[in-house]
């Protein structure tokens, strides 16, 4: 089944503590990215990345890293985590760098908490 | 620049009447654009998008947009509401010279019966 994963889905973790969460998508797509969704503020992008070993960063880059060193496979990186960071991340997927006519597809998304 | 502006936060129809979910878009070149639903925990899908061909483009579960330059407005249909319509609806943005997608802050879909 072509789809994209998210580990974990769900997270409590502490103030400074850092934390990786993985995406994994088995559709081959080049393009992938990150967004966080807030309640009122919609989706807003912190990372993407056109293909492997290129990254750019999104509207809200402040706190986290990313990589892309295999193409199914990218990463959210928090190196020291703050309570303002709490939020659902999803990852996403699209076939194409630069195709942006073409659907992007979600995971399930990863709800963190900071303390 | 692009941007999306969705009017309403949240929308309320009862079981049958019309849905209509409001989008408004910027765009400095012809825009691609979409709607995305978001079911209760879960990630987004696709209902529909627009890529420069028809201006009335028809999706998922009955659901269609128009795309009307003159207003830069890109708002989804349903002509009957159904309860498993209920979710969070997105409208999004692309355009040539931007590789990413914008989103608007979505709108919420209540269905009563």
């Amino acid at each position: 089944e072509a789809q994209v994963t998210q580990n974990p889905r769900y997270l409590i973790t502490v103030t400074g503590k850092k934390l990786t969460v993985t995406c994994s998508q088995n559709m081959n797509h080049e393009y992938m990215s990150w967004y966080r969704q807030d309640p009122g503020l919609g989706l807003r992008q912190i990372y993407y990345s056109m293909n492997v070993e290129v990254t750019d960063k999104g509207d809200v880059p402040e706190g986290y890293k990313v990589s892309r060193k295999e193409k199914r496979n990218f990463p959210l990186i928090l190196e020291s985590p703050s309570p303002n960071q709490t939020s659902l991340y999803f990852c996403a997927s699209r076939q194409g760098g630069g195709a942006i006519v073409n659907e992007q597809f979600f995971g399930p998304g990863t709800r963190l908490t900071v303390l | 620049a692009q941007s999306v502006t969705q009017l309403g936060s949240h929308v309320s129809v009862s079981e049958g009447a019309l849905v209509l979910l409001r989008c408004n878009y910027s765009s400095s070149v012809p825009p691609y654009l979409f709607w995305y639903v978001q079911y209760p925990n879960q990630g987004l899908q696709l209902l529909l998008k627009y890529t420069s061909a028809a201006t009335l483009v028809k999706g998922i579960n009955g659901f269609e947009a128009e795309f009307k330059k003159s207003e830069t407005s890109f708002h989804l249909t349903k002509p009957s509401a159904h309860m498993s319509d209920a979710a969070e609806y997105f409208c999004a943005v692309s355009s040539s010279g931007y590789s990413t997608l914008t989103f608007g802050k979505g709108t919420m879909l209540l269905v009563s019966p």
